[in-house]
């Protein structure tokens, strides 16, 4: 079964605001990573944030992570309409080999 | 980057065919692959792990003798759907990892069962 968890499922926003994706996960990690999906497409990968960062920044992408509430959040800045995908937060949980349990994923889609 | 293929892109067969995927890393030596299933809007779900020259291992629930995976070399792994049946209908992906560095992903095979 999936790990993770992501809220919402769904995200409708406008061009320029900031989309908030959030991603909770049930055991101890090493790492912690977002990929994002474009429709019918391969996985890209975003960011990955170690079990021991609390927050890390890549362009208009910000990902905290806190490890004590088991969660995660991924910010998109000033959003463009190319941003429009799903996004999925990957765990890489302790002890399993650094095989990667995905959260349920958000379907975000920014309107011109 | 790191760049993973794979082919074909799409197929379809008819129900009682087997269908090979093919995963590739194609600039650098992947010593694990993983491939995963993605259902019609869900996530990803690990199939299987295989790392070169050994068996793979399977995720809780699927069957081995169903999906083959061959991993025979450092930049090549397959996954065989034997006897395919629609519900087998899937998007299928493979990554590539060197050691324990990060994943990469295939852009993902559409395996429609008719």
């Amino acid at each position: 079964s999936q790990q993770g968890e992501e809220d919402p499922q769904a995200l409708s926003i406008q061009e320029g605001e900031n989309a908030t994706m959030n991603c909770s996960y049930k055991t101890s990690i090493n790492n912690l990573q977002w990929y994002r999906q474009n429709s019918g497409r391969g996985l890209v990968h975003l960011i990955l944030i170690r079990s021991n960062e609390r927050e890390k920044h890549s362009g208009r992408l910000r990902v905290t992570l806190d490890t004590s509430k088991k969660s995660s959040s991924l910010l998109i800045t000033a959003s463009r309409a190319a941003d429009t995908a799903s996004y999925f937060c990957a765990t890489d949980a302790e002890g399993t080999g650094s095989r990667l349990t995905f959260g349920e994923g958000t379907q975000l889609t920014v309107n011109p | 980057g790191a760049v993973v293929s794979q082919h074909p892109s799409r197929v379809i067969c008819k129900s009682g065919t087997s269908v090979k995927i093919e995963c590739r890393s194609l600039d650098f030596q992947a010593t694990t692959m993983f491939w995963y299933r993605q259902f019609p809007k869900q996530s990803l779900m690990l199939m299987a792990t295989s790392n070169e020259g050994s068996k793979a291992t399977y995720e809780q629930g699927v069957e081995k003798d169903k999906f083959l995976i061959n991993h025979a070399s450092l930049t090549l792994s397959t996954l065989t759907v034997t006897s395919a049946h629609p519900e087998d209908s899937s998007f299928y992906i493979c990554s590539a990892r060197l050691v324990l560095k990060t994943q990469y992903f295939g852009p993902g095979t559409r395996l429609t069962v008719l």
